[in-house]
């Protein structure tokens, strides 16, 4: 275990359905991240946080939906999504500014999400 | 602004045998770089990083990679393939807007295929 958790591992959900993906780290950092990768492209930065608030949001569609009600829990709420958003969601996170540059991302094991 | 290329998609060694994961990046100021490591169904594992420090690089499980600013490369090499070394390895470069901490930007992956 790389110290940041995301819950399911795998998710399969219709188009009308509502669901979230949850990430927990309990490393102290400050700084967590959502990131989509899918088939065949480079992973995507969907949102980041500092310190709770929302500093980058990277053109995502509005049916996902990021919630980080602090700074060891993020959360992505899905609803009406499309089949190709079928892809595994990677949670990271990491020291604020500097910190980062130093020591990286950690990143969780991510959660695979079937769109049927 | 930053970028990273890998210039493989797919690299083939036989076990025992060195190998070799090109990276070359773009960057408009002095870059952080990462190697990160993905076996099949998990998250991203940090293998080295780059900081401004010491320009070759030790990281986990033998590899290590060295700058070369010359060159604009971040090579990634182990003397000696094993079996488990067979996962997607990534090229990062930091976002780094002069001074703050900016975003990781990804490669788009070498997959390594290790032959008995």
């Amino acid at each position: 275990e790389t110290g940041v958790t995301q819950t399911p591992r795998h998710l399969v959900m219709g188009m009308t359905n509502k669901k979230s993906l949850k990430c927990e780290q309990h490393l102290g950092h400050n700084a967590m991240y959502w990131y989509k990768q899918s088939a065949k492209k480079p992973l995507e930065l969907m949102f980041v946080y500092n310190f709770k608030e929302q500093t980058e949001n990277n053109s995502v569609p509005s049916r996902f939906s990021p919630e980080c009600p602090n700074s060891s829990h993020l959360f992505l709420h899905l609803h009406t999504l499309q089949p190709e958003d079928s892809a595994l969601y990677l949670c990271a996170s990491s020291q604020p500014g500097q910190g980062a540059l130093r020591y990286g991302y950690t990143f969780g094991s991510g959660t695979r999400l079937t769109v049927v | 602004a930053q970028s990273v290329t890998q210039l493989d998609s797919h690299v083939s060694v036989s076990e025992g045998t060195p190998v070799l994961l090109r990276c070359n990046y773009s960057s408009s100021y002095s870059p952080s770089l990462f190697w990160y490591v993905q076996h099949p169904n998990k998250g991203l594992q940090l293998l080295l990083k780059y900081t401004s420090a010491a320009t070759l690089v030790k990281g986990i499980n033998g590899f290590e990679a060295e700058f070369k600013k010359s060159e604009t490369s971040f090579h990634l090499t182990k003397p000696s393939a094993h079996m488990s070394d067979a996962a997607e390895y990534f090229c990062v470069v930091n976002q780094n807007y002069g001074g703050s901490q900016g975003n990781l930007i990804f490669g788009k992956g070498t997959k390594l295929s290790v032959k008995p």
